[in-house]
């Protein structure tokens, strides 16, 4: 059965500062693994997607993430933290079956201090 | 172009009391989703559905919970009754086809935030 855990519930870094949010994944086959972002108040948000092409996945707002096979990692980085990133990340592997369903990491709240 | 629409936004109900929530989807996507999203933890999906059938329901709680997507584009899912560990936000989402995560983007509402006293 697939499965992501996500090693850190809080995270807090300054602003200006590199965020690196932790991401294991378990999966008995080749994963599709996603990140989202959730800003209080707010719908889910897709901020970028591994589907087995480049090992380092770029995407929205100056986050990156690196698949790491050896690893079982999906760690998301971004090198310079804003203010506005303030939110709940979550790190999201798809099932097995080909029906699109997703299951989600328990999230890491990111906080961004002056 | 709008995004996934759901109402209402809160719900304040007694246990054993029923609710309803709605949920409209992107124009034109055939997949419908409803997740369960307990404070602290991620969503957790209940139910899928492609166009106005049942794709996966396996962790919907079928002796309270109902859901129905009935021409295939609004849906609405039901508690009845409720209990105080249905106290969650119950997130909407919809894709285009919902066949394949890897190519097809879910788009999630924002939420109803159910809490029953």
């Amino acid at each position: 059965a697939q499965s992501v855990t996500q090693l850190d519930s809080h995270v807090s870094v300054s602003e200006g500062t590199p965020v690196l949010l932790r991401c294991n994944y378990s999966s008995s086959y080749s994963p599709s693994l996603f990140w989202y972002v959730q800003h209080p108040n707010k719908g889910l948000q897709l901020l970028l997607k591994y589907t087995s092409a480049a090992t380092l996945v770029k995407g929205i707002n100056g986050f990156e993430a690196e698949f790491k096979k050896s690893e079982t990692s999906f760690h998301l980085t971004k090198p310079s933290a804003h203010m506005s990133d303030a939110a709940e990340y979550f790190c999201v592997v798809s099932h097995s079956g080909n029906t699109g369903k997703l299951i989600f990491g328990q999230g890491t709240t990111l906080q961004v201090k002056p | 172009e709008a995004g996934v629409a759901q109402s209402p936004r809160y719900k304040i109900i007694e246990k054993r009391q029923s609710v309803a929530f709605w949920c409209n989807p992107i124009s034109g996507h055939a997949t419908l989703y409803w997740y369960q999203q307990i404070l602290g933890q991620g969503p957790k999906l209940l139910i899928q559905f492609q166009n106005n059938g049942v794709v996966d329901d396996s962790q919907l709680p079928k002796d309270r919970f109902s859901a129905e997507r009935l021409k295939g584009v609004d849906s609405t899912l039901k508690i009845q009754p409720a209990k105080l560990e249905d106290s969650a936000v119950y997130l909407c989402a919809s894709s285009l086809e919902g066949r394949r995560a890897t190519t097809d983007t879910q788009y999630f509402g924002p939420g109803t935030r159910l809490t029953v006293l």
